[in-house]
């Protein structure tokens, strides 16, 4: 059971290049989300799905896409890579039911990306 | 989601209990409150939630005002491996973290 998993783990991109960030996770979480975290800050909602095939804005999504065709896997999508973007992105899981529900988040290591 | 007020930072000495306060004077009555913390730059850990009632884990206890007004997360034994930021967040229950909001947090300093 490997949980959430990222990839990459490091990445440098070009102004304008674009990439694919991968988040995978095999707990048969319903729910998936992407955050940002910016240097000394908190972090930031990006996209969040709550199943396959449903998706949805969080608090800062310009610049990104998202989509959920299984429930496994949550790719995050750079369309135009800019400076802006360069941050720590960490993908999220979490069951939408169960016996003893509580809501966790289940975090990946996080993916760090340097836009130059 | 309600919104958090946490203090930006805390100092706290090694095997003394810390306490870290969280202000939520909007939340609804079917909104928990749950604590996340974050060791460095991994990613955030789920300690415990709440609705009404106290709580206590194996990692911590989380105190809630009857007015649900406020809570304090308590660290009994705090070593040097607590220190972290810690996140006090409040959203309605039951839908597998449908759209968590995180806040600044605040960032525990544990000294020898």
């Amino acid at each position: 059971n490997a949980g959430v998993t990222q990839t990459p783990k490091f990445q440098v991109l070009k102004t304008g290049q674009s990439m694919t960030l991968q988040c995978a996770q095999d707990m048969n979480h319903e729910y998936m989300s992407w955050y940002r975290q910016d240097p000394g800050m908190g972090l930031r909602l990006i996209h969040y799905s709550v199943g396959a095939g449903i998706t949805d804005q969080g608090e800062v999504p310009n610049g990104y896409n998202v989509s959920r065709s299984t429930t496994e896997d949550f790719p995050l999508r750079l369309l135009s890579a800019a400076p802006s973007q360069t941050s720590v992105y960490f993908c999220a899981s979490s069951s939408r039911t169960s016996g003893d529900y509580t809501g966790e988040l289940f975090f990946g290591e996080g993916s760090r990306l340097t836009v130059l | 989601d309600a919104k958090t007020t946490q203090p930006t930072s805390m100092d706290c000495a090694e095997g003394r209990a810390a306490n870290l306060p969280c202000n939520h004077s909007t939340i609804s009555g079917n909104e928990y409150v749950y604590w996340y913390r974050q060791i460095h730059s991994q990613g955030p850990q789920y300690i415990i939630h709440g609705l009404k009632n106290n709580e206590t884990n194996e990692m911590a206890s989380l105190i809630i005002t009857e007015d649900r007004k406020s809570s304090t997360l308590i660290l009994p034994h705090a070593t040097l491996r607590d220190t972290a930021v810690y996140y006090c967040i409040v959203r309605v229950g039951g839908t597998g973290g449908f759209k968590t909001i995180f806040g600044a947090g605040t960032r525990l300093f544990v000294k020898a």
